[in-house]
């Protein structure tokens, strides 16, 4: 049963730390979401990315925030540096892209930044 | 843009019986795709069902089935004979199929729990 994973599962760090969150999209899926929860805004997309290529990053802040794809199988995202209000859930999605794609989510990072 | 809207915080159902969670969303995009997840309190999001704009039958996987009304701009979820298992937040989202960001448009939500 292939499945997006994610690590760490948990964070907790102090505001000012960098935080590094990774993600194994699913074999031969193309496409990689990144997506962050939290109470008052719900789930926003922050970025995605396409054979390793960003094709839209505009719900990332960007003076604190990157995301890349080192290589298919791992998609990074980065926050230097932390802030309380990064506190959230950050999932990781994948999917094979097209049209009607449908995207299959990661356990998700839960981050809490002290 | 797109908007999902989620008017029903909260559901409660009897096990066994049916229950229908409600979505109605908007957007100017002409072919649009239509999704629920499903999160449990583990926090994962796992995926249910999916409805094509263009879909001239109403989707169905399991348990679960999509009462689309094109017209009326909803994509309900109906969960038939309901178990204590599918007690978890269930979120309808959406996104356009003709160009622009592939990214999903997400309600705030309707958390079901299931009474035994």
């Amino acid at each position: 049963d292939a499945r997006v994973t994610q690590t760490p599962r948990d964070k907790v760090t102090e505001m000012g730390q960098e935080v590094t969150m990774r993600c194994q999209p699913i074999l031969g899926h193309n496409t990689v979401f990144w997506y962050r929860q939290t109470m008052m805004q719900g789930l926003e997309l922050l970025a995605y990315f396409r054979n390793r290529a960003p094709l839209d990053d505009s719900g990332m802040p960007k003076d604190r925030f990157s995301a890349e794809m080192p290589d298919a199988t791992l998609a990074t995202l980065k926050i230097q540096p932390s802030e309380p209000r990064d506190s959230a859930v950050y999932f990781c999605a994948s999917g094979r892209g097209g049209r009607t794609d449908t995207q299959y989510f990661g356990p998700g990072t839960r981050l809490t930044v002290l | 843009a797109q908007k999902i809207t989620q008017t029903q915080p909260g559901m409660f159902v009897q096990e066994k019986e049916a229950v229908t969670l409600d979505c109605t969303y908007d957007t100017s995009d002409p072919s649009y795709g239509l999704f629920w997840y499903k999160q449990p309190s583990s926090g994962e999001m796992i995926f249910l069902i999916y409805q094509g704009s263009y879909d001239q039958q109403n989707a169905t996987e399991g348990r679960y089935s999509l009462n689309f009304q094109k017209a009326r701009k909803s994509a309900n979820l109906v969960i038939s004979a309901s178990q204590l298992g599918d007690s978890a937040m269930y979120f309808c989202a959406m996104r356009g199929l003709q160009g622009g960001s592939e990214k999903l448009v997400f309600g705030k939500g309707t958390k079901l729990t299931v009474n035994p």
